[in-house]
């Protein structure tokens, strides 16, 4: 099964704050990944599907990117609203798999 | 407008089956291309994938799972389906389902299933 490693597990981020979340494949997927946003009592909202497209409706804040067999999500500007686990997902081979998120709070 | 709604039996006794249902409008599983997946999140844990349905009624499954997993359709009352046979504790969280085209795109809001004796 492929892997997926988030980093960091947890962060801390000051409004404004430039943030990056990495998520490493254990195996070449191509741009078979996409990243969720998951609040509490919410199911996960899709932020970025094929490594580095903004999902419909997701503010231009948001980016995805690609270097080698490792993934970001970046948010150019925190905001409040932004607090959240982020998982990223492979879907290029089955089974499918979740990271094992990141959890961002604001300090 | 795509709506997606998962519905299930809330409490269940360990061996049972667990039996969910995905009641969704706003697209067809006969389009080509189309999707629904089953995902669950246990308390305090992360996501998991569970398994997948196609329009053309190709199924994946999670074999972490061990052939417990069954996922089906009913086209045409726009439905998905999933069974996990002999559930025991581990398998109490929130399921979710979800329409793939590419990734997941939509997702019903999820049910939460607890097994308890």
């Amino acid at each position: 099964d492929i892997q997926l490693t988030q980093s960091p597990s947890s962060m801390s981020a000051s409004l404004g704050d430039r943030v990056s979340l990495t998520c490493q494949s254990s195996q070449g997927i191509g741009n078979y990944l996409s990243w969720y946003q998951h609040k509490p009592g919410k199911p996960p909202k899709p932020m970025i599907y094929y490594a580095t497209n903004l999902a419909d409706g997701v503010p231009s804040r948001f980016s995805g990117s690609r270097s080698g067999s490792d993934y970001s999500l970046t948010i150019s500007s925190l905001e409040s609203e932004d607090t959240a686990i982020y998982y990223c997902l492979q879907y290029d081979e089955y089974p499918w798999t979740f990271g094992g998120g990141t959890k961002l709070e604001l300090k | 407008q795509v709506t997606l709604k998962e519905s299930g039996p809330g409490i269940l006794q360990p061996s049972q089956t667990l039996s969910l249902t995905c009641t969704f409008s706003g697209f067809s599983l006969s389009t080509y291309g189309m999707g629904v997946g089953w995902i669950r999140q246990p308390s305090g844990k992360g996501l998991e994938w569970l398994a997948n349905i196609w329009w053309d009624d190709d199924k994946y499954y999670n074999p972490s799972l061990k052939n417990r997993l069954t996922i089906s359709k009913d086209t045409s009352n726009n439905q998905a389906f999933l069974k996990i046979t002999n559930v025991d504790t581990a398998d109490t969280a929130t399921y979710y389902c979800a329409r793939i085209r590419g990734p997941h795109d939509y997702w019903g809001q999820g049910v939460m299933v607890t097994v308890s004796s």
